[in-house]
């Protein structure tokens, strides 16, 4: 069965600090995997996307994220916090037309 | 524009009645999704269809039904059968499965129980 852990519900970083959420998954074949953003009382939209090409995807507003098979993980990451980056991020995971979110991570941006 | 259109953003549910969520799609797309969002627990799948008057239960179908009759519409109705049906709302699609495939979702629907 697929799953997919979300560490930190909640992370608090300032504004022009690294931004780092944490994602990771279980499979027993290789997954296609998503960071979704949602901003408040909103729906969930893409930011970026690994469907097995390129271990590094980059995404909109300035978010990367890795594959790493041996870590199994799939951490998103930004070099420099914005005010606007405040949000509720999901990772998400699909394997045979099967997906399945984390519980999701709140950013918040300190001044 | 295309997208995903939920109406209403906000409704009230009084005990016993049943309320219909609706759910446009213009993208052409041929699979649609419900899913529920509560705090902390992320999303969960209440129904999904992958093409027009088909439909499968997704892991929390009970106390919901769904209806597929036109590509572009999806709507949901919460019956009297759901016992905490306050939460919030969000239809989605996508182009084929979901697997490798965007998922795009509308700006959802509050529903609380007075």
């Amino acid at each position: 069965a697929q799953s997919v852990t979300q560490l930190g519900s909640h992370v608090s970083v300032s504004e022009g600090a690294l931004v780092l959420l944490r994602c990771n998954y279980s499979s027993s074949v290789p997954p296609y995997l998503f960071w979704y953003v949602q901003y408040p009382n909103q729906g969930l939209q893409l930011l970026l996307k690994y469907t097995s090409a390129a271990t590094l995807v980059k995404g909109i507003n300035g978010f990367e994220a890795e594959f790493k098979k041996s870590e199994t993980s799939f951490h998103l990451t930004k070099p420099s916090a914005h005010m606007s980056d405040a949000a509720e991020y999901f990772c998400a995971v699909t394997i045979y037309q099967k997906v399945t979110f984390g519980t999701g991570t709140k950013l918040q941006v300190i001044p | 524009d295309g997208g995903i259109t939920q109406s209403p953003k906000y409704l009230f549910r009084k005990e016993g009645q049943n309320v219909t969520l609706s759910c446009e799609q213009n993208l052409n797309h041929d699979a649609m999704y419900w899913y529920r969002q509560d705090p902390g627990q992320g999303l969960r799948l209440i129904y999904y269809s992958q093409i027009v008057n088909d439909f499968q239960k997704g892991d929390i179908a009970e106390g919901y039904s769904v209806s597929r009759e036109k590509k572009e519409s999806f709507p949901l109705t919460v019956t009297s059968a759901q016992k905490n049906p306050t939460a919030f709302y969000l239809c989605a699609s996508s182009q084929g499965g979901p697997s490798g495939n965007t998922i795009y979702f509308g700006e959802g629907s509050w529903l609380t129980v007075v």
